[in-house]
């Protein structure tokens, strides 16, 4: 079966300082996968999609980068931390033609 | 961007049917209706999705109305368990799989 996995569960960092979040899935191959941020009482926003290694698109300009260094990796970055960047952050993945996004567990980011 | 509108919240009796609207005015004629839900803290889950038939699963049934402007998820015998957010969503499958979610509708189920 397949498994999506996320860490790390929380984090907190200063503004200012890099991130990285990790996001693989098992049991899969060649996923879609996504990344998408929900502010503290907000709504998800799609901030990445990958439909393969390498390819990444970006659904709204911002602070963060997402990169696919394998089939099934996909990787959240910032080289600098912004307050506004605090969020529950979630990966997905799906199948192209399926219908049925999967999340994570998310990561909780706090920016200080 | 997200095509459908919700009521921001609603309550509902434990083991009462919860019914939770959604307007998706503009829906085109290959997009689908998709619902799903977030409990707290954690990551969104598949309910149900339609084109234009009534559908039913073990989790609830899913009811589009026939000029398909609208529709609503029925949960038949809510739970404490279901009290979540609860978003609808519309899409063309095979779009690369881009699922846009609104702010949905907070179900606070009472005991």
């Amino acid at each position: 079966s397949q498994t999506i996995h996320q860490w790390p569960a929380t984090l907190v960092q200063p503004v200012g300082s890099p991130l990285s979040l990790e996001c693989t899935v098992e049991g899969t191959s060649n996923p879609n996968l996504y990344w998408y941020r929900q502010a503290a009482g907000r709504g998800l926003q799609l901030l990445f999609y990958s439909v393969g290694i390498g390819q990444i698109s970006s659904e709204v300009p911002q602070n963060l980068s997402a990169s696919r260094p394998q089939d099934r990796q996909f990787i959240l970055s910032s080289k600098k931390l912004l307050l506004s960047d605090s969020g529950f952050y979630l990966c997905a993945w799906s199948i192209t033609g399926a219908n049925v996004l999967t999340f994570g567990a998310g990561s909780r980011l706090t920016v200080l | 961007d997200a095509k459908t509108t919700q009521p921001p919240s609603m309550d509902c009796a434990e083991g009462r049917a919860a019914n939770l609207p959604c307007n998706h005015s503009t829906i085109s004629g290959n997009e689908y209706v998709y619902w799903y839900r977030q409990i707290h803290s954690q990551g969104p889950q598949y309910i149900i999705h339609g084109l234009k038939n009534n559908e039913t699963n073990e989790m609830a049934s899913l009811i589009i109305t026939e000029d398909r402007k609208s529709s609503t998820l029925i949960l038949p015998h809510a739970t404490l368990r279901d009290t979540a957010v609860y978003y609808c969503i519309v899409r063309v499958p095979y779009n690369f799989n881009k699922f846009y979610f609104g702010s949905g509708t907070k179900l606070n189920v009472k005991p």
